[in-house]
């Protein structure tokens, strides 16, 4: 089955600066790529996602790339802010007769933004 | 729409109890999930159904946990009996398509003891 990795496991970076956090994934098929963020004592909330008909996408301060050759994908922080702080996770999203629409998370990346 | 709702958000449970987690997906969403997260093993896919009928229960980890979607609004996961193993915070999220947002509840934290 699917197994997505996820780097690095924590993450700490000073207020402004850039957070960049990577995701592998093994099936080829697997061709949807969403990001989320989890606040303490809440659920994953998504944040930006990604098809794998596009390389990139940009919304405001977040951006995701996608290399598909290479299996792997990129969340990208810019201008980090206080309230950026808080779990990462990257998930791929499988599609095929007996396991179609399965959603699979990488181990989390926990990112605080030092003042 | 509220979201996803799941109940209880807390529980705490002797060993070898019955322990039934619910949840109530956002209507019209099609899709429906129930994940396991802990420390150790991150966010884990335990069973998801399509229009109620169950697609993937793979992920669940022993006979002791079942799960049912009775109606496109409900769904129950049941562990019977309960172990200190299966402490975890338990979340169900519902989508509508195979590439739409995932919404997910506020989680069940469950403690054995």
């Amino acid at each position: 089955g699917e197994n997505v990795e996820q780097h690095p496991s924590t993450l700490s970076v000073q207020e402004g600066d850039s957070a960049v956090i990577k995701c592998t994934y093994s099936d080829s098929a697997s061709n949807y790529f969403p990001w989320y963020k989890q606040e303490l004592g809440k659920g994953p909330q998504l944040i930006i996602d990604i098809r794998s008909n596009v390389g990139e996408k940009k919304d405001q301060r977040i951006a995701v790339t996608l290399n598909k050759t290479a299996k792997h994908f990129s969340l990208h922080i810019t201008e980090t802010q206080p309230e950026d702080s808080a779990v990462y996770f990257c998930a791929a999203s499988i599609q095929g007769y007996s396991s179609a629409s399965k959603i699979i998370f990488g181990s989390g990346t926990r990112l605080s933004i030092r003042p | 729409d509220a979201g996803v709702i799941q109940s209880p958000r807390h529980e705490v449970t002797e060993m070898g109890q019955e322990v039934t987690l619910r949840c109530k997906p956002i209507s019209g969403h099609d899709y429906l999930f129930w994940y396991r997260q802990t420390m150790m093993r991150g966010l884990e896919l335990l069973i998801y159904f399509n229009n109620n009928v169950p697609i993937d229960d793979s992920g669940m980890p022993e006979d002791r946990f079942s799960a049912k979607m009775p109606n496109a609004s409900f769904s129950t996961l049941k562990i019977q009996p309960s172990e200190p193993r299966d402490s975890a915070v338990y979340f169900c999220a519902s989508r509508t398509g195979p590439h739409t947002e995932a919404f997910f509840g506020q989680g069940t934290r469950l403690t054995v003891v």
